[in-house]
């Protein structure tokens, strides 16, 4: 299972971009990035999944280079209530786990 | 989008008792399910797969015949707390999947507090 590093914690002003990079090295063929977002006493919450190059919802973009070693999660625009821990996963088909790692911590600022 | 729904939200039990934590696909069918324990301040830690109609699959150093697991239909699995003891005091989430490339999705988790 392939592991992944992302920067423990992040700070950010309303209204700002925030963009949480990941690092993913090991990444296999058949895995998928996908990003959650959680809130304490709160089960994670998809945001958003992609394969190669870029990925849009009304919510997030999320960017990864042709060698999809790192991905990008990029928030426009974020809020006090974005503030939560963001957790950035690899792995194949919906029946095989996933393994998390420490995630990161944004705090968004007024 | 789909829903994974898990019950009690929060359950407080007695040492020595033993709580059912059940958890759910509303809206399809989940070949696996996964149980996940998060301490306060730290990550989620995969505790087992579940898989319909076959035995669940542990993680090192999880006690299988103290976290009983059951996957008796598509939409349900459930996970028993036997014998619960004050460290066994945790949020538990269960997550559900299916064999396409679709995300996991989770649910809202279960604080279990034994006193």
């Amino acid at each position: 299972l392939a592991k992944t590093t992302q920067p423990i914690s992040m700070d950010s002003y309303e209204g700002q971009e925030v963009n949480i990079t990941c690092s993913h090295n090991n990444i296999a063929t058949n895995d998928y990035i996908t990003w959650y977002q959680q809130f304490p006493s709160q089960g994670p919450r998809f945001i958003i999944q992609g394969y190669k190059t870029k990925v849009t919802n009304e919510v997030a973009s999320l960017f990864i280079p042709a060698d999809r070693k790192s991905s990008t999660l990029s928030l426009p625009r974020v809020s006090l209530s974005d503030t939560a821990v963001y957790y950035c996963l690899v792995g194949g088909p919906g029946n095989t786990p996933l393994v998390f790692g420490k995630g990161t911590r944004l705090s968004v600022i007024a | 989008g789909a829903v994974v729904s898990q019950h009690p939200s929060w359950v407080i039990c007695k040492s020595g008792t033993s709580v059912k934590i059940e958890c759910r696909s509303l809206d399809f069918q989940a070949t696996t399910m996964f149980w996940y324990r998060q301490f306060p301040k730290q990550s989620l830690m995969l505790m087992a797969t579940s898989n319909e109609g076959s035995k669940a699959t542990y993680e090192q150093g999880v006690e299988k015949d103290k976290f009983l697991i059951n996957h008796a239909s598509l939409t349900l699995s459930t996970l028993t707390v036997t014998s619960a003891h004050p460290e066994d005091s945790s949020f538990y989430i269960c997550s559900a999947g299916t064999d396409t490339n679709s995300p996991l999705h989770f649910g809202n988790g279960t604080r279990l507090t034994v006193t």
